[in-house]
């Protein structure tokens, strides 16, 4: 069965720092890639997300992300957090075409940023 | 551009009682996958329904049931509420196909408490 994992559950970083959120991920098939995030009492909003072709995608809000195949990877980065970035962030998968598959979250890692 | 809908928002139930929530998909969207968030935790797959059928189960109690309707909205049905309950429950919506895949969309959920 496949199954995400995040390396970090809290993460603070100040106000500039540049972040990166570990994900790796187990399923040696096709996957489909997400990072979702979710601000304080709200619900869950797409950051970006990677199905095929370039494995380095962008995202909203400064946001990119890097599938690495042979690592079964798929890790969050900004360059420079701003305090508005505060929230909890989920990756997760979904395997596949055609059949409505489930998507799997990982066990997200929340962001505390300091102003 | 519409999005997904749920109702209510906010719930309280006594236990033993019954619940019902309820999901209104993005238009055109033949997929809806229903979560549970704890405090504190990562959303929790409960069930999903492709074109008014179940397409994948995940940890849903016994007491709970769900269906999708002709008009592709979904009920999530939940009886003998324990305090356990209590939670953010979400539903997600996307459309599925033989060759492409697309994101899942998530509703602003439906917080359940139960006492």
């Amino acid at each position: 069965a496949q199954s995400v994992s995040q390396h970090n559950h809290h993460v603070i970083l100040s106000e500039a720092a540049s972040l990166e959120l570990g994900c790796n991920y187990s399923y040696g098939g096709t996957v489909n890639l997400f990072w979702y995030v979710q601000y304080p009492g709200q619900h869950l909003q797409l950051l970006l997300k990677y199905f095929s072709g370039d494995p380095l995608v962008k995202g909203i809000k400064g946001f990119e992300a890097e599938f690495i195949k042979s690592k079964f990877s798929f890790n969050l980065r900004k360059p420079s957090v701003q305090w508005s970035d505060t929230a909890e962030y989920f990756c997760a998968v979904n395997v596949g075409y055609s059949s409505a598959s489930k998507i799997i979250f990982g066990s997200g890692t929340r962001l505390s940023i300091r102003p | 551009a519409a999005g997904v809908i749920q109702s209510p928002r906010h719930l309280i139930k006594e236990k033993r009682e019954t619940a019902t929530l309820k999901c209104y998909p993005i238009p055109r969207h033949d997929t809806v996958y229903w979560y549970q968030q704890g405090p504190g935790q990562d959303p929790q797959f409960l069930i999903s329904f492709y074109e008014k059928m179940q397409s994948d189960k995940g940890s849903i109690p016994d007491r709970f049931s769900a269906q999708q309707f002709s008009d592709y909205h979904s009920e999530l049905n939940m009886s003998s509420l324990e305090l356990g309950d209590s939670a953010l429950y979400f539903c997600a919506s996307s459309l599925t196909s033989a060759t492409v895949n697309t994101e899942a969309f998530f509703g602003q959920g439906t917080r359940l408490t139960v006492v």
